[in-house]
């Protein structure tokens, strides 16, 4: 069965603009949550949905949002890039709480 | 707050030698604890669960509440073992969020 998969693989945006990520996870699983992977902060907790609601949320500016639709796909968005953002972003999916996740390849986001 | 200390950034074992990869955790309630593992140029992926108490690829890991730690071991390490090994933590019931180690790069010398 297919995997997590992550569109773009790469993407370049200036300061200031904004970028959207798309992840469709695997079939059935109805949990997705994002992650940022950074050098220097390592992987961090961004959201996770479940059925379209919002159900957790990490330690991120509210520049960092997502969204998920009725076929589990989910996207996430960040307005007003930084240079900081730029980042390996995540998705992941699961179909059983705490059962752990399936990830994706990633998006590697570059902001200059 | 949840918190996952892995204390080695880098370990370097022979092969055939015992490896084992430090975790400790803090979380004030029960936690699901997780071994994920990264290969060279491949995806995360999950290595183990404490609450399967499996043993995948010869990996073991057990959950010591005392101790608050959940240490990867396997007997006899491989080359094909090296890779970066990361512990990860959820502690919300019915929740899918993961707190993760900042990670340990195993290299497997042959």
């Amino acid at each position: 069965k297919a995997g997590v998969t992550q569109t773009p693989r790469y993407l370049i945006k200036t300061r200031g603009q904004q970028v959207t990520l798309s992840c469709s996870p695997i079939s059935g699983h109805r949990s997705v949550s994002w992650y940022q992977q950074t050098p220097g902060q390592g992987l961090q907790f961004l959201f996770e949905y479940f059925s379209e609601t919002q159900r957790n949320k990490g330690n991120f500016p509210g520049r960092f949002s997502g969204r998920q639709f009725s076929n589990s796909r989910s996207e996430m968005n960040v307005s007003t890039l930084e240079l900081g953002d730029s980042a390996l972003y995540l998705c992941a999916s699961s179909n059983r709480a705490n059962y752990g996740y399936t990830f994706g390849s990633g998006t590697r986001l570059t902001v200059v | 707050a949840q918190r996952v200390t892995q204390p080695e950034k880098l370990l370097s074992v022979f092969k055939g030698a015992p490896v084992e990869l430090k975790c400790n955790y803090s979380y004030s309630g029960s936690p699901e604890l997780f071994w994920y593992v990264q290969y060279s140029r491949q995806r995360l992926q999950l290595l183990l669960r404490h609450i399967s108490r499996e043993s995948i690829k010869g990996f073991t890991a057990d959950l010591n509440k005392g101790e608050t730690s959940f240490h990867l071991k396997k007997p006899f390490a491989q080359e094909e073992d090296s890779a970066m090994y990361y512990c990860a933590l959820s502690g919300q019931t019915g929740a899918n969020n993961l707190f993760f180690g900042t990670g340990t790069r195993l290299t497997v010398i042959p």
